[in-house]
């Protein structure tokens, strides 16, 4: 299995709710990425987990909340957001720091 | 942090037509690889070539790390290669993979 899984790849929702983006891999990758693209613009760095703890968190607002339960999965647990938080999130995994990333589909995300 | 350009920001190109996109980063790299998105917004990783050169099929790229370059060659294009095309690179130990500007192919029938 080389995928990475990205659930669900479509979700709008409002500025109150709360609901989570799911990432998952079975490549026994040990560090796992969160990035988000805005429109025409390239990826952008949120969070990364090494080993299942969180490695590099890219100044994001704590209305974003990433969590790690093990080696394979990776969540992103969204509160409050905002329209401008309006995006492509994807997930990434890689064996090690230099080695190749491989990304999931992406969930395209609307806040109204 | 590094500065990762790519070159040209849009191409436009006839079906069967070859091209050379330009990545330049500003750092020595640990790590170079080259994404092709497509419309969807898959990230298809098509070459990991923190040097040297590196075939797969129609596609070919090369790393100059000396000189802070990649090129990606693309022979005979389909209208399937449309989409943009970034570079990424990661410097010493960081975990960051910094994306290039992009280059915006649209290939035409």
């Amino acid at each position: 299995d080389t995928e990475v899984t990205q659930t669900p790849k479509h979700l709008v929702m409002g500025m109150t709710n709360k609901k989570s983006l799911k990432c998952e891999q079975h490549m026994g990758h040990r560090a796992m990425y969160w990035y988000k693209q805005k429109a025409k613009k390239p990826p952008e760095l949120m969070f990364v987990y090494s080993y299942e703890k969180l490695s590099i968190n890219e100044s994001v607002p704590s209305r974003f909340s990433p969590e790690c339960p093990n080696s394979s999965l990776l969540n992103l647990h969204l509160h409050a957001l905002q329209p401008e938080d309006s995006a492509l999130y994807l997930c990434a995994s890689s064996q090690l720091v230099n080695y190749g990333y491989t990304f999931g589909s992406g969930t395209r995300l609307t806040v109204v | 942090g590094i500065q990762v350009e790519q070159s040209p920001p849009d191409l436009i190109l006839q079906e069967g037509a070859n091209s050379t996109l330009r990545c330049n980063f500003s750092d020595s790299v640990n790590n170079l690889q080259w994404f092709h998105q497509n419309p969807w917004g898959q990230l298809i990783n098509l070459f990991y070539i923190p040097s040297g050169t590196k075939q797969n099929g129609r596609l070919s790229a090369t790393t100059v790390a000396t000189e802070r370059y990649s090129l990606l060659y693309i022979s005979s294009s389909q209208t399937t290669d449309s989409g943009v095309y970034f570079c990424a690179v990661n410097t010493g130990t960081a975990s960051k993979l910094t994306f290039g500007t992009g280059t915006r192919l649209q290939v035409t029938l």
